[in-house]
């Protein structure tokens, strides 16, 4: 009931495509959704999130889509760049500690 | 930079030993949480203090302790180290206790090796 799934584990894109990551939850309480962005040597760094009553949030180019009704949740990075190329992890929450996806490595190809 | 601070960055040492990682919160933050990170097991929730009160617990074993400090900074304790503790350990602190958009801010990390 704490798990939180995320696919696909790596991805690969082309300089300018669409990036979409898919994280999917079990517990109905969670009730705070962040993504971080990770790269190598570094600490997590949160770049958006979603509270449940909002079915989706824009910050530039990163989007993040909640269908509540089916417990999931996407991370849609437009326009990709090669400086986007990083380890994505969805997160969700409803006691303060946070429980994180698996990650997903992405590569953007110039 | 998240305003997140953790010391060491690296420690090598022994299977046995204890060590201590410590970290500082952000300025203004009462909420510390920490987090073990490896390969097998992802990025994991360990404990979280509010305040310097203890206010959840997750998967730590009884092997780790932590404590958070009058000035907020926190400690993580390790101690009868093992192979398997070998891992990144993150701290991060956020304005409040609970949930309701409580965003966490990560500090860099200490990466411990267990030899």
């Amino acid at each position: 009931q704490q798990q939180v799934k995320q696919s696909p584990q790596s991805l690969i894109v082309q300089k300018g495509g669409i990036s979409i990551i898919n994280c999917a939850y079990e517990n109905t309480a969670f009730d705070y959704f962040p993504w971080y962005q990770q790269f190598p040597g570094k600490g997590p760094a949160l770049l958006i999130a979603i509270r449940p009553d909002v079915s989706e949030k824009k910050e530039g180019r990163f989007t993040i889509s909640f269908n509540k009704s089916a417990k999931q949740f996407s991370l849609h990075i437009m326009d990709s760049q090669p400086g986007d190329s990083a380890t994505y992890f969805c997160a969700a929450s409803n006691t303060g500690k946070l429980i994180f996806g698996q990650g997903t490595t992405l590569q953007v190809k110039p | 930079d998240s305003g997140v601070t953790q010391t060491p960055k690296h420690l090598i040492t022994a299977t046995g030993q204890r060590v201590t990682l410590r970290c500082s919160p952000r300025s203004g933050d009462l909420s510390v949480y920490w987090y073990q990170q490896s390969l097998d097991q992802g990025l994991q929730f360990l404990i979280q203090y509010y305040n310097g009160e203890e206010r959840a617990k997750g998967n730590i074993l009884e092997r780790f302790s932590a404590q958070q400090f009058p000035d907020l900074h926190s400690e993580l304790n390790l101690s009868s180290l093992e192979l398997g503790d070998s891992a990144l350990y993150f701290c991060a602190s956020s304005k409040r206790a609970g949930a309701v958009y409580n965003e966490q801010f990560f500090g860099p990390g200490t990466r411990l090796t267990v030899l």
